[in-house]
């Protein structure tokens, strides 16, 4: 089973800052099978990023998304306030096939 | 698209855990996604139970297998879980999602649904 782990547990930011997620997967996982979502509490999550980097539809271009091999990163270049919240990596593989990150927070500092 | 789960809200111990997700806007006959269910215990992660493609094959998590069952009907435009034998620790929100098979993310969420294991 490949792990993904997320750093940091929380972040906490400014609006206006910059943040940078890191997930590390525990065994190589093909960049193309590496998403990214955000959830708000109550919420469902929202997907962000698909193939490591590239935006879903209607997310702001504020959010980007790099990586190969073990280390992906999510980047937000200035954190608005709708954007603190969780933040999910996933990957697809072998057996479980899907596999998610504990997250990360980011909280408003 | 949207996806809707639905089912009961309390389950008591030792039951099965029966929950249907409702599509619209798209169609589980298509050869284009796969259909899953998520879950999410309260204050934690998220778990990947399992998927069921429009043919009927599936796919389950190893650590529920012996306890997971999902079907679809595709005249519903409907896909189901059943989770037998339940304890608190099947507690959570459960979600149904659609993923796209050539990069297999999950593209549509449903809202989903908090199933709470108690006598």
């Amino acid at each position: 089973e490949i792990v993904l782990t997320q750093s940091p547990g929380t972040l906490s930011l400014s609006p206006g800052e910059r943040a940078t997620l890191s997930c590390r997967a525990s065994q190589n996982v093909l960049s193309t099978y590496v998403a990214w979502y955000q959830q708000k509490p109550g919420q469902a999550p929202r997907l962000l990023i698909y193939g490591a980097s590239s935006r879903a539809t209607g997310i702001p271009d504020r959010f980007s998304g790099s990586g190969s091999g073990t280390d992906f990163t999510l980047t937000i270049s200035r954190l608005e306030p709708e954007d603190f919240a969780v933040y999910y990596c996933q990957q697809y593989g072998s057996s479980p096939r899907w596999t998610f990150g504990q997250g990360t927070k980011v909280e408003i500092k | 698209v949207q996806l809707h789960e639905s089912g009961p809200g309390l389950v008591k111990p030792s039951q099965t855990l029966s929950l249907t997700c409702t599509v619209s806007g798209g169609s589980t006959n298509s050869g284009d996604f796969y259909w899953s269910w998520i879950r999410q215990p309260p204050g934690k992660g998220l778990e990947w139970i399992g998927y069921i493609y429009y043919s009927g094959s599936t796919y389950y998590t190893p650590s529920l297998r012996n306890r997971v069952t999902i079907s679809v009907d595709t005249s519903r435009n409907q896909f189901s879980l059943n989770l037998t034998s339940v304890t608190a620790a099947d507690t959570a929100v459960y979600y149904c999602a659609r993923s796209v098979i050539r990069t297999n993310h999950f593209d549509y969420w449903g809202q989903g649904t908090l199933v709470t294991v108690s006598s």
